[in-house]
This record gives C-alpha cells, structure tokens and sequence, in this order.
C-alpha cells in the first residue's frame, strides 16, 4: 500500500495564531511530497513542492514567509501557517511521491480542515 | 488556454449506467495520466494510472489515453452509488497538472 496520514484533520485557531499540519507517508519514503489548497468545490491548487533535506519550491503567489515548509525526513513534511487570518481558513492537503517513481505516483493524505476565526 | 479541460458537470446517472468522464488536453509532453477520486471533505485516491497512449482495465474501471487527439477517457461499468465523488484527472511530464473536477452523483 501507499497510506499518507495527516494531522490534524480539522483544526480551529484564532485569527494571529500559527497553525502546524503534519504529512507522513506512513508505508514508504517520500523525497518529494506536495501540499495543495482546495477551496469548495474548486480544484486543487499547488502551493508548494517539498524536497526533503532542501528549501520547499513555492508557487507563483504563494507566500512563502506565511507558509512555512519543513521536510526533515523522508517520511514527515510539515506546513505552518503563520499569524493565520479568516482567508486561510481552507481545505489543505499534503500528497507524497514514492521515492524512486515518476511524479505519476503521488498519494494523497485526507486532508486537513482549518478554520480560522 | 488552460494545460488541462475537464467539464466539471454536476453529473448525475441512474445506478448501473455506464459513465464516460473526459478531459483534453494541450501540452504534447504530457506521458503519465491519472484519474482520482474525491469524496467530499476527504483527500483524492489514486483510481487509475496510465503511461503514454492505450487503455487499461480495473474492475468497473476503464482509462483510455488518445494522445493524437489529446483526451483521456475514464468509463466505469455498472455505476454504483459509492462512485459517487469528485473525479479529477491529472497528468504529468515534468510538472503535475489537475482538472478542476468533476461531479458525479449515481442514483439508487
């Protein structure tokens, strides 16, 4: 199998709070994994790329002082959403790429609900 | 023009029809094509994966990649309610690109 976890699945802050979000690729190594932003009904939306042992590739408009990525180990890459306001409240996703493999085979975690207030 | 189309419905079909979701695309670097599925509130699962032209088979699942024409296919036989979902394709080269998605609600 290829399981991807994250945590927490839902999380509710107040608005100045920072906000950590954990993906682990629980069954197999993943120099790369991704997180995406999904508002409803929309598509996913890369925000960054995450190698592990080197700085996170961001996308074009994404802050990369507001969200701060960390891929310390082959298996954990973490997103922190800094000082959070109302509009990053959204649906965030993290997928991991099985070491070795094309990009053809990225596994997606459930995802992690945050609610800003 | 957007690297990849996909109709994001909403669809609806009766149980045990045939449904037919399509994407096209533009980029001709495109090799690798996949098909996801979303629940609501849930992260996409891996359905189908696809290397340069053909099709491939599993279960009710089929995916069909036309690179000539530059469209993908994905049928599922014998639709079921828990089909029900999101279903994204998605392809790759050297970059990794979403549909937006598309709706799909089989009624009992």
């Amino acid at each position: 199998g290829a399981v991807v976890s994250q945590h927490p699945s839902w999380v509710i802050c107040k608005s100045g709070t920072s906000v950590k979000i954990e993906c682990r690729s629980l069954d197999f190594q993943a120099t790369t994994m991704f997180w995406y932003r999904q508002f409803p009904k929309q598509s996913l939306m890369l925000m960054a790329t995450s190698n592990e042992g080197s700085k996170a590739t961001y996308e074009q408009g994404v802050e990369k002082d507001k969200f701060l990525i960390n891929h310390a180990s082959l298996t954990l890459s973490t997103l922190t959403v800094t000082s959070a306001h109302p509009e990053d409240s959204s649906f965030y996703i993290c997928s991991a790429q099985k070491t070795g493999t094309a990009q053809e085979t990225q596994y997606f975690g459930p995802g992690t609900r945050l609610l800003v207030l | 023009q957007k690297e990849v189309e996909q109709d994001p419905g909403p669809l609806s079909v009766p149980e045990g029809a045939i449904v037919s979701l399509n994407c096209t695309y533009s980029n001709s670097a495109f090799q690798y094509f996949m098909w996801y599925r979303q629940y609501s509130r849930k992260g996409p699962e891996l359905l189908m994966y696809t290397y340069s032209s053909g099709n491939k088979e599993d279960g009710r699942f089929t995916a069909q990649v036309d690179k000539s024409s530059k469209y993908i296919s994905l049928f599922i036989r014998d639709s079921q309610p828990s089909d029900s979902a999101t279903y994204l394709c998605a392809m790759s080269g050297n970059q990794f690109y979403f549909g937006t998605g598309t709706s799909l609600t089989v009624i009992p």
